[in-house]
């Protein structure tokens, strides 16, 4: 499996319930990013590492959101005190440069749904 | 107003026929462009770069104008396959995150 994993693959989580959602990136690539994508809309980025340098958390929400990347590969997006409009598939993408205009390689995505 | 901006369509095109998509961006800083295109329930996947010069893969070219900050995509002889939604794309200078439009849903019908 050469791709970004990311597991699980679907997750329903009561209202205050916190969730945690994990992202292995290809082999090697530095560049790591979340992005969230709400029903109809494109992926809005929330945070980016190089390595295990977190160096970009600008488009997370809210302080519940919170993202690691200890060993500078596998990466973890957590959520705590999960609300409603947190439903949506979290995408995580991998690079293999730092650069701008490096193409980004995406997981197929947890999709979260708070009840 | 959003950083990039698409018409979400859905274009519906019988096979065989030209479409084309535009896609405005309010950076004028920004510096890469880029299509992706995605399947309904799959991940984003990397369909062409856009180039200053314009540039073409196979039945797909992209245009780019930044006088007037819009890009385009143009498909030639439309196939089943082509049904998805594509995302324009742009990175802007000094900032390693991509910032993704809305998207167009592109519904190819036999």
């Amino acid at each position: 499996g050469a791709g970004v994993s990311q597991s699980p693959r679907y997750k329903v989580a009561k209202r205050g319930q916190d969730v945690a959602l994990r992202c292995d990136p290809i082999s090697g690539h530095v560049s790591l990013f979340w992005y969230q994508q709400a029903l109809g809309q494109g992926p809005e980025f929330l945070t980016y590492f190089q390595n295990e340098a977190q160096l970009d958390k600008s488009g997370l929400p809210s302080d519940r959101f919170f993202a690691e990347r200890p060993e500078g590969s596998v990466s973890t997006l957590k959520i705590q005190r999960t609300q409603q409009e947190d439903s949506a598939v979290y995408l995580c993408a991998s690079s293999s440069r730092q650069e701008g205009n490096s193409p980004l390689h995406f997981g197929n995505g947890t999709r979260l749904t708070v009840t | 107003r959003k950083e990039v901006e698409q018409d979400p369509g859905p274009f519906n095109v019988p096979e065989g026929a030209t479409v084309a998509f535009n896609c405005t961006y309010s950076n004028s800083a920004s510096q890469s462009f880029f299509w992706y295109r995605q399947d309904c329930r799959k991940e984003p996947k990397l369909l062409m770069s856009v180039y200053s010069s314009g540039n073409e893969d196979g039945r797909f070219t992209a245009q780019l104008n930044r006088a007037s900050q819009y890009i385009s995509l143009l498909i030639r002889d439309s196939k089943l396959s082509d049904s998805a939604t594509y995302l324009c794309v742009v990175n802007e200078a000094g900032r390693r995150a991509l910032t993704f439009g809305s998207g167009t849903r592109l519904q190819v019908q036999p």
